[in-house]
């Protein structure tokens, strides 16, 4: 079974820093794809940015981009000129390409923004 | 556009209670359906999945079951409810087969059992 590991259960930046949240995960599978959820403070669940593992170009959205290392396992979310209203707990997420339609969470990391 | 809509917002339920938690789905069709559930500061449990109607996949034993009476519609139920069943529940969809998309979550349903 895949497992998704965030190891920084917190984290703070200055506001209008750049900060990078770390997620490994653990597969057997070639063909999937990732994804970094923002929960903020009303607990409403909102996708941030996806990768797919044959693509090897990092995706990027506005201030949100990843670093994807296949070969290690890897999906850091990198959040530049952070802002008030990033402060949120952030999940990394895994989904086979193939199989099953489950999506399978890490434990998440919460992000504290500093004015 | 597709929209999911999850109820009640907050719940306060006594011991031994019946729980149901109602979600749906507009502006699609034959979704997959999920419900999580997130104990307060942890990260998010499979409760159960669904591909089809009357199709339900259990993830973890427990005091709850689910049921997906039409193609759109997914209810997460419990005969008696205990202490351990508070949490913030979370419904979800998602495109059967296009896994790229991940899923689109409802705004979550916080139960407390007393």
């Amino acid at each position: 079974a895949q497992t998704v590991t965030q190891s920084q259960p917190e984290m703070s930046v200055q506001e209008a820093e750049t900060v990078t949240l770390s997620c490994t995960y653990d597969t057997s599978e070639s063909d999937y794809y990732l994804f970094w959820y923002k929960q903020p403070p009303s607990r409403q669940m909102i996708l941030v940015i996806r990768q797919e593992a044959y693509k090897q170009q990092n995706a990027t959205e506005n201030r949100f981009s990843v670093n994807f290392q296949k070969a290690a396992k890897s999906f850091s979310l990198k959040i530049s000129d952070s802002q008030l209203g990033d402060a949120a707990m952030y999940f990394c997420a895994y989904r086979s390409a193939p199989g099953n339609e489950k999506l399978t969470f890490g434990t998440g990391t919460r992000l504290t923004i500093i004015p | 556009s597709q929209t999911i809509h999850q109820w009640p917002a907050t719940l306060v339920q006594p011991v031994g209670s019946p729980l149901s938690l109602e979600c749906t789905v507009e502006g699609t069709s034959n979704p997959n359906l999920y419900w999580y559930r997130q104990a307060a500061g942890r990260g998010l449990q499979l409760l159960f999945y669904s591909v089809g109607i009357g199709q339900i996949s259990s993830e973890v034993p427990q005091n709850l079951s689910a049921s997906r009476p039409q193609d759109r519609q997914f209810i997460l139920s419990s005969k008696k409810l205990l202490l351990s069943d508070s949490g913030f529940y979370l419904c979800a969809w998602s495109y059967p087969l296009r896994r790229f998309y991940g899923y689109t979550f409802g705004s979550g349903t916080r139960l407390t059992v007393v």
